[in-house]
C-alpha cells in the first residue's frame, strides 16, 4: 500500500519567515495530493491541494510543489503569522483513500 | 449545509463497554472515511464507504470494531468491547468523488476508555 513520509515533524520560524514541509510518497498511482491544517483541537482542514497533471499551484501566501518522477510534494507557506501555527498534514490519494503523512508542527513566532 | 456532524462528542467508558460513534455526512457526499487520531500512530484510515457500501476496511484494527452505512446519511462505528488503548479521537469525514477531492472532517468524537 501506499507510504506517505513527512518531514519535518517540528518547525519553528520566526514571524514573517517562509516556512517548507516535505513529503515522498511511494505509490506511483497516487495523482493527488492535498494538504489539510489542524488546529488545536479542531478537525483538519484543506488547504490547498495539487494533481498530478500540475507541478506547482499557488494561493495567495501558500504553494504547493510535485516531482512526481521523484515522488515528493512540498508545501511552502511565505511571510509566516502566527495564525499559520498548526500541524500541517500531506496525503497522497489514488482516488480512492487517502494516506496521511505524520504532520509537521508549525509554530510561528511573533 | 450544516457540515458533518458527529455524536457524540466525548465519549468516556469502561473497558469492556460497546461504544458507538455515529456520524451524518454531508448531504449529496458519496464518499464516507472513518480515521482514528492518536499522537503515537497519527492519522489512521479505519475504513471507507462508497453509495453506503464499504470498500476498504483493512485499517480496521481489529475484529472489535464494526462499522455500517445503512443509509446515505449515516454512519456508525462501534467498538465492542472496548479496551483502553483504543482511546483517541474519532473522525468521519466525507467527500463528493472520493480520496481524490476534498475531504470534510467532523468535529470529531474523542473516545475516553478507562
Amino acid at each position: 500500500g501506499e507510504n506517505v513520509e513527512q518531514h519535518p515533524s517540528t518547525l519553528s520560524v520566526q514571524e514573517g519567515d517562509s516556512a517548507v514541509i516535505k513529503c515522498t510518497y511511494s505509490d506511483s498511482a497516487s495523482n493527488y495530493f492535498p494538504w489539510y491544517k489542524q488546529e488545536l483541537g479542531k478537525r483538519p482542514q484543506l488547504i490547498i491541494d495539487i494533481r498530478s497533471n500540475v507541478g506547482e499551484k499557488k494561493d495567495q501566501r501558500i504553494a504547493v510543489t510535485l516531482n512526481k518522477t521523484a515522488k515528493h510534494f512540498s508545501l511552502h507557506i511565505t511571510e509566516t503569522q502566527p495564525e499559520d501555527s498548526a500541524v500541517y498534514f500531506c496525503a497522497a490519494s489514488d482516488g480512492g483513500k487517502s494516506t496521511f503523512g505524520d504532520g509537521t508542527t508549525l509554530t510561528v513566532k511573533p | 449545509d450544516a457540515g458533518v456532524i458527529q455524536s457524540p462528542r466525548h465519549e468516556v467508558t469502561e473497558m469492556g463497554q460497546e461504544v458507538t460513534l455515529r456520524c451524518k455526512p454531508i448531504s449529496g457526499h458519496d464518499y464516507l472515511f472513518w480515521y482514528r487520531q492518536t499522537m503515537m500512530r497519527g492519522l489512521e484510515l479505519l475504513i471507507y464507504f462508497n453509495n453506503n457500501v464499504p470498500i476498504d476496511d483493512s485499517g480496521m484494527p481489529e475484529d472489535r470494531f464494526s462499522a455500517k452505512m445503512p443509509n446515505a446519511s449515516f454512519s456508525t462505528l462501534k467498538i465492542q468491547p472496548s479496551e483502553p488503548r483504543d482511546s483517541a479521537v474519532y473522525f468521519c469525514a466525507s467527500s463528493f468523488g472520493g480520496g481524490g477531492y476534498e475531504q470534510y472532517f467532523g468535529p470529531g468524537t474523542r473516545l475516553t476508555v478507562t
